[in-house]
């Protein structure tokens, strides 16, 4: 099956902690991103990706970070500076830049304790 | 920023009617597009309309943009229960790389 998975469904952190989020898409897309959605919003960007070992810093990208060693993967860290990181986090790919279409992965709830 | 305003912000429908919401951006762009998100789950994708179209469809969806007005509009015709979801639009603007989604509009379709 090609697609795209998040792991964990459901992640708890201690404020303080450092979390990072799997992000795995198997659909050979170029392009990558993560978002962040609160209760009632709309979706708001992280970070992208458009190619492998590079990044751009998306709408809310402090208290985050990210790597793109691979094509296929990119995991986002929510770190100890993100003031309110329990939200509801999507990972999404494209098979080119800008405008294509984006296809989701499930989400990952992050809720901190 | 958000480009793009859903309206309403929620919409209650008995089964076999249809559902139409709005969608209002405030700059130019390339195309819009239409996502679908069912409760706790991921965005799936609906629909993509290019700035040089008026009206699009697929299935019971029927999308038309406006550019003069900078809107957007989404019908699902004879809606069912399993249409229940909210319903972002998505804009890609001119001369900038990412979409960015409106805050969404709550459909509820009763049996």
């Amino acid at each position: 099956d090609g697609g795209i998975t998040q792991s964990p469904k459901y992640l708890f952190r201690k404020e303080g902690q450092n979390v990072t989020l799997s992000c795995e898409q198997n659909l050979n897309h170029d392009a990558m991103y993560w978002y962040r959605q609160d209760p009632g919003q709309g979706l708001r960007l992280i970070y992208y990706s458009q190619i492998v070992n590079d990044f751009q810093k998306g709408d809310i990208a402090e208290g985050y970070s990210v790597s793109r060693e691979k094509k296929e993967s990119f995991p986002l860290t929510v770190t100890s500076a993100q003031k309110n990181p329990t939200a509801f986090y999507l990972c999404a790919s494209s098979l080119q830049g800008r405008g294509s279409e984006q296809f989701f992965g499930p989400g990952t709830r992050l809720t901190v304790l | 920023s958000q480009q793009g305003e859903e309206d309403p912000q929620a919409l209650s429908i008995q089964e076999g009617e249809n559902a139409t919401m709005n969608c209002s951006y405030k700059t130019s762009i390339n195309n819009l597009q239409w996502y679908r998100q069912n409760s706790g789950r991921g965005l799936v994708h609906l629909i993509l309309i290019r700035s040089n179209e008026r009206e699009k469809h697929s299935g019971r969806l029927r999308v038309t943009l406006d550019t003069s007005k900078k809107s957007s509009s989404l019908l699902i015709t004879a809606s069912r229960a399993a249409d229940t979801a909210s319903y972002f639009c998505a804009t890609d603007v001119v001369d900038d790389y990412k979409l960015s989604f409106g805050a969404g509009t709550t459909v509820t379709v009763r049996a």
